[in-house]
């Protein structure tokens, strides 16, 4: 079957704009999570919706980053005023009422 | 606060040259503990959930192993294309908060490269 899959795959911007990720998980995942790499580094969490509702935001790095899933299947990531440090790669994953998390192919960011 | 550490950082072996990658783990509570293999310019592609310790999972050349405080992923007779990225991570078990599961933490990673 189809897999999470992630807009765009890749996204130049300049700073201080305002970028949004899309995440499409697997059909029937209740749960979705955001992660973001950079290079050299493990996967850090972000932010875990179990349906509709951020069970765990509290890796989201400031007040800039924001995420939602309003009808409990697609997700955006949010982030307003980028700055440089944002560069790197934004995973998303789902899973089944938190079972094994699979990932999305990722969205790369680069902020110029 | 959970904490990964994988070994080495990098390794490098010749077409079946069997060898072993280490994830040392401290979490408050172990609900499981995931291997990933990650190629370049894509996402993670889970390969084990390990749940107690003792617990073995094989799959093709690759076997994982758990104990209390680390898990092994040992490689066998490796072939060029199982170089990759492979990646460790514990997940806590939920004390308080929404939903029934929890994040993933993650070491940095091992970067195997297997040549001919």
């Amino acid at each position: 079957g189809a897999g999470v899959s992630q807009t765009p795959s890749n996204k130049v911007t300049e700073k201080g704009k305002y970028v949004e990720l899309r995440c499409d998980p697997i059909s029937g995942h209740t749960a979705l999570y955001w992660y973001r790499q950079s290079l050299g580094q493990g996967p850090e969490f972000l932010i875990y919706f179990q349906g509709t509702g951020a069970a765990d935001d509290s890796g989201l790095p400031n007040d800039r980053f924001f995420a939602v899933r309003p009808e409990g299947s697609v997700s955006t990531l949010k982030i307003q005023r980028t700055e440089r440090g944002d560069s790197a790669v934004y995973l998303c994953a789902s899973s089944f009422s938190g079972d094994t998390q699979y990932f999305g192919p990722g969205t790369r960011l680069t902020v110029l | 606060e959970d904490q990964v550490t994988q070994s080495p950082e990098a390794l490098r072996l010749q077409e079946g040259e069997s060898s072993s990658l280490n994830c040392s783990y401290t979490v408050s509570g172990l609900r499981g503990l995931f291997w990933y293999r990650q190629d370049p310019g894509k996402g993670p592609e889970f390969l084990f959930t390990l749940y107690s310790a003792g617990e073995e999972k094989e799959k093709e050349r690759l076997k994982a192993t758990l104990t209390k405080k680390e898990s092994f992923l040992h490689i066998t007779a490796p072939k060029p294309e199982d170089s990759a990225t492979y990646l460790c991570a514990v997940q806590a078990v939920k004390v308080q908060g929404g939903g029934t599961a929890s994040k993933l933490t993650f070491g940095t990673g091992t970067r195997l490269q297997v040549t001919l």
